[in-house]
């Protein structure tokens, strides 16, 4: 039981070009969510999803897309990369969204955006 | 707007007890959560707190007050793996997560 898996760790990208960065879970949960660490701040919502086909937008979406065509994956598209893309990014599900679940964390990307 | 308070950054003794505060103003509440970050790594689930009052597990316990939008972490007998960021979170009337800028804990021995 791998948890959620990310790929790459790390990643330099310079200013325009794209990238998809990955994310699987092998808990079937239903829900994933994406996220950005920035030095100071707290983790701020991307993107999230409730199950396979159905996605919404979080906190702070411009700038990247994602899709959920099944349960275990979660891809994140970052289009035109900009330098204030330059963060780390985790990938996290939960098994529902109310309550006391929890979301467990895959290890992360970092990326800069040169 | 959505707000997370915490210290910054905390420095503890070996073997002695910490506690770090958490305020939150938040629209609407469904519960509070306490992550600990490595550095480098990803967030782990410590506690949840839904009903005010005290929640122990092991060496750590975390504690809510609804009414006055604070929790505390308490962490007995440190160890030096406790040296870590602590990362306080609030599920917001939509059930999404609005997390705080976390506390860095650094131990002494």
């Amino acid at each position: 039981n791998a948890g959620v898996t990310q790929t790459p760790k790390f990643r330099i990208l310079k200013i325009g070009q794209s990238m998809t960065l990955q994310c699987t879970q092998d808990m079937n949960h239903n829900y994933m969510y994406w996220y950005r660490q920035d030095p100071g701040m707290g983790l701020k919502l991307i993107y999230y999803s409730v199950g396979a086909g159905i996605t919404d937008k979080g906190e702070v979406p411009n700038g990247y897309n994602v899709s959920r065509s099944t349960t275990e994956d979660f891809p994140l598209r970052l289009e035109l990369a900009a330098p204030s893309q330059t963060s780390v990014y985790f990938c996290a599900s939960s098994y529902d969204l109310a309550g006391s679940a929890d979301q467990y964390f895959g290890p992360g990307t970092r990326l800069l955006v040169l | 707007g959505q707000n997370i308070d915490q210290p910054t950054e905390m420095t503890a003794t070996e073997g002695a007890i910490v506690q770090i505060n958490c305020t939150y103003q938040t629209s609407g509440f469904n519960g509070l959560f306490w992550y600990q970050q490595h550095a480098g790594e990803a967030p782990t689930f410590l506690s949840y707190n839904v009903l005010d009052g005290l929640e122990e597990k092991g060496r750590f316990s975390s504690f809510l007050s609804r009414s006055k939008g604070y929790s505390y972490l308490l962490l007995k007998e440190l160890q030096m793996k406790d040296s870590a960021s602590y990362l306080c979170a609030v599920k917001d009337s939509n059930y999404q997560l609005i997390w705080g800028a976390g506390t860095k804990l650094i131990i002494k021995p």
